[in-house]
């Protein structure tokens, strides 16, 4: 069964720092990996989806990186921002699109 | 276009009673799928469809059906509520195999 890991649980940061978020898989034959955003009592929205045969993906302040023989993901946000405090998901697609999620990384942002 | 559209946003069930979440897509998606997400435990998939007609059981299915007539819809029964299915529930869509994710808003459902 893969198991989806997300290091730290939460996490504080100040305003312009950067923030690097660490995901970690137990099993490295996935299809691919997204990152998505949610904010208290909203829905997902979808940042990043990087395919298993890419090393990482960039949108923006936002950079994602996959190591799939070490089982492992890292976003990167820059200059973080108050608006960037929210939970952010890491999920693994493992066939027909069926999603493994972390529980998540709570970040706050310090203005 | 709307996206994923979940309804109704909030419910409350006495135990015992069957209801109906509402899940639509306009985007001509093939592949659909619910989740349901608990404190401490994440987001946990409970059926999944890989197009019309087409359906299966996910991790947490026991005390729910599905069913698939429609590319455009894929609501999710619940036979007889428990205190055990309070929880929110997401809906799920993607375009085609191993491509990106688009979630409803949720569908907060007390049981009690």
């Amino acid at each position: 069964k893969q198991e989806v890991t997300q290091i730290p649980a939460a996490l504080s940061v100040p305003e312009g720092e950067n923030l690097v978020l660490n995901c970690s898989f137990t099993d490295s034959a996935i299809y691919n990996l997204q990152w998505f955003r949610q904010d208290p009592g909203k829905g997902l929205t979808s940042l990043l989806l990087i395919q298993s045969s890419q090393r990482e993906q960039t949108s923006g302040r936002l950079n994602a990186s996959l190591d799939k023989s070490s089982g492992r993901s890292t976003l990167y946000i820059a200059a973080s921002q108050p608006g960037d405090s929210a939970t952010y998901l890491c999920a693994v697609h493992y066939g027909n699109n069926r999603l493994a999620f972390g529980k998540g990384n709570q970040v706050v942002v310090i203005p | 276009n709307a996206g994923v559209t979940q309804t109704p946003k909030f419910q409350v069930l006495k135990t015992g009673q069957s209801m109906t979440l509402q899940c639509a897509q306009d985007m001509n998606h093939e592949y659909m799928s619910w989740y349901r997400q608990d404190p401490g435990m994440g987001l946990r998939l409970i059926h999944y469809s890989v197009g019309a007609g087409i359906t299966d059981q996910g991790e947490v299915p026991n005390g729910y059906n599905v069913s698939r007539s429609t590319t455009e819809d894929f609501p999710l029964r619940l036979l007889s509520a428990a205190p055990s299915q309070t929880s929110v529930y997401f809906c799920a869509s993607s375009y085609s195999l191993n491509t990106e994710a688009f979630f409803g808003q949720g569908t907060r459902l007390t049981v009690v």
